[in-house]
């Protein structure tokens, strides 16, 4: 079946660099993207969303690129801090039966060296 | 305003056993979700409930169901239990309006032995 998210899975940076994750999809049916941040112990932590109609879209310190052409989903923090080390998600979004589905990729580990 | 709940957080049950998980949604979320995280196969949809109707369902046995309350509070039942059942279980509930953003509970942490 389709699914999202293929790349793992962990990403080293240093305190005060960018970081760059990468998501893969297969669904070019999907209304829209999320990225969820997962810290150890608790449920996923909603940072940023993009519908497909959209290339970019910015948040506080994070920019979520769309390219649909190779279907294709970016994270980027910005002066990255210890505190974004934490597992990554990008998720699939389908409005379906009036409904929304998620369909989650395998997530990538960041790690902030200090 | 309080987050989603979960309880219990963690549960251990032998193989044949039946559970049930419950979640209760942000308050005004009428939309709650299901999802089902191991390391083998990451989060995988399970279920999402609104106004006591399921409307989507993912691909997993029929072992596995739900059901949503009046006040929107929702369960999941996980009949003769399995090895493989062992997971996170993780509920997340969201808007109507604001179908993107889906707010997650912890989780309950299901140990099948």
């Amino acid at each position: 079946g389709e699914s999202v998210g293929l790349h793992l899975p962990t990403l080293s940076v240093q305190e005060g660099d960018n970081s760059i994750i990468n998501c893969a999809y297969s669904n070019s049916a999907s209304d829209y993207f999320i990225w969820y941040k997962q810290e150890s112990g608790k449920g996923p932590q909603f940072i940023i969303d993009i519908r497909s109609n959209m290339d970019k879209r910015q948040g506080q310190r994070v920019t979520v690129l769309l390219n649909k052409t190779v279907k294709h989903l970016s994270l980027q923090i910005a002066a990255t801090q210890p505190g974004d080390s934490a597992v990554y998600f990008c998720a699939e979004g389908r409005v379906f039966n009036a409904g929304n589905m998620l369909t989650f990729g395998g997530g990538t580990r960041l790690m902030v060296k200090p | 305003k309080a987050g989603v709940t979960q309880t219990p957080r963690y549960l251990i049950k032998t193989r044949g056993q039946q559970v049930t998980l419950s979640c209760s949604p942000i308050s005004g979320h009428r939309s709650v979700s299901w999802y089902q995280q191991t390391p083998g196969q990451g989060l995988q949809f399970l279920f999402e409930y609104f106004s006591e109707t399921q409307r989507n369902k993912g691909n997993f046995p029929g072992r596995f169901s739900g059901r949503q309350f009046s006040n929107s509070r929702s369960e999941m039942n996980v009949s003769t239990l399995e090895l493989g059942d062992s997971a996170l279980y993780l509920c997340a509930s969201s808007l109507v309006v604001s179908i993107n953003e889906q707010f997650f509970g912890p989780g309950t942490r299901l140990t099948v032995l």
